[in-house]
């Protein structure tokens, strides 16, 4: 069955380091997404991203924040100078659409990020 | 803007209890409306969905059925297993939307004791 593979599963930062975080979402989907989850609090959207470019962002990606497809099948988010308060798990998800069978997401295993 | 709204846990029930998780939404438009779960150390797992109003979304042995007229997607499971105890977060897409993010409610952690 597709799946959306993350990488790496944990990553440790020290503070105003640059991290990229890492996804390979399933092959026939349109939409990529990051979502971020802090410890014990919910699902936050993050970005969404669709024909090469941001389609939505939230208030929480700011200027920090940047995604890039750079080969038609990687999608990352990289932490320009990651703050402690960027600590959480980051899911990579996609999905289709409509025509091409559904617009639920499927969601990687996570990327724990945790800025020391 | 788009919410949801779900029971404050934890919940906690013994094995073959009767579950319910309580979620309402406030949308725009006509959303669809997933349950996911979330099984410890892991990622989101999709558990069901409805894409109209009297839906009824299954799986597992869980269901919910979007109620328009209540604004409600509550998730219901007759008999719980040890093996259920995750979280389970309610959420929706707008359809009125130029993408289909997720909007998620806070979660609920369901722990199942033998």
């Amino acid at each position: 069955e597709p799946e959306v593979t993350q990488t790496p599963s944990h990553q440790v930062t020290q503070m105003g380091q640059e991290v990229i975080l890492r996804c390979v979402p399933i092959s026939n989907h349109l939409y990529f997404y990051w979502y971020r989850q802090i410890l014990g609090q919910k699902v936050e959207f993050l970005v969404s991203f669709y024909n090469n470019e941001i389609s939505e962002k939230s208030e929480i990606f700011d200027d920090q924040f940047s995604v890039e497809r750079p080969d038609g099948s990687n999608f990352t988010l990289k932490i320009r100078s990651t703050k402690l308060e960027d600590s959480a798990m980051y899911f990579c998800a996609s999905s289709g659409s409509p025509r091409t069978g559904g617009t639920e997401a499927f969601f990687g295993q996570g990327t724990r990020l945790t800025v020391v | 803007g788009n919410s949801v709204t779900q029971m404050e846990g934890p919940v906690t029930l013994s094995e073959e209890a009767f579950l319910t998780i309580n979620c309402t939404y406030t949308a725009t438009g006509y959303p669809s409306l997933f349950w996911y779960v979330q099984y410890p150390g892991e990622g989101l797992q999709l558990l069901l969905k409805a894409t109209k109003a009297d839906d009824k979304g299954s799986n597992k042995g869980f269901e919910a059925t979007y109620r328009k007229e209540t604004t409600s997607f509550h998730l219901e499971k007759g008999s719980v297993q040890v093996s259920d105890s995750a979280v389970y977060f309610c959420a929706l897409i707008n359809s009125g939307g130029s993408n289909y993010k997720l909007t998620f409610g806070k979660g609920t952690l369901l722990t199942v004791n033998p």
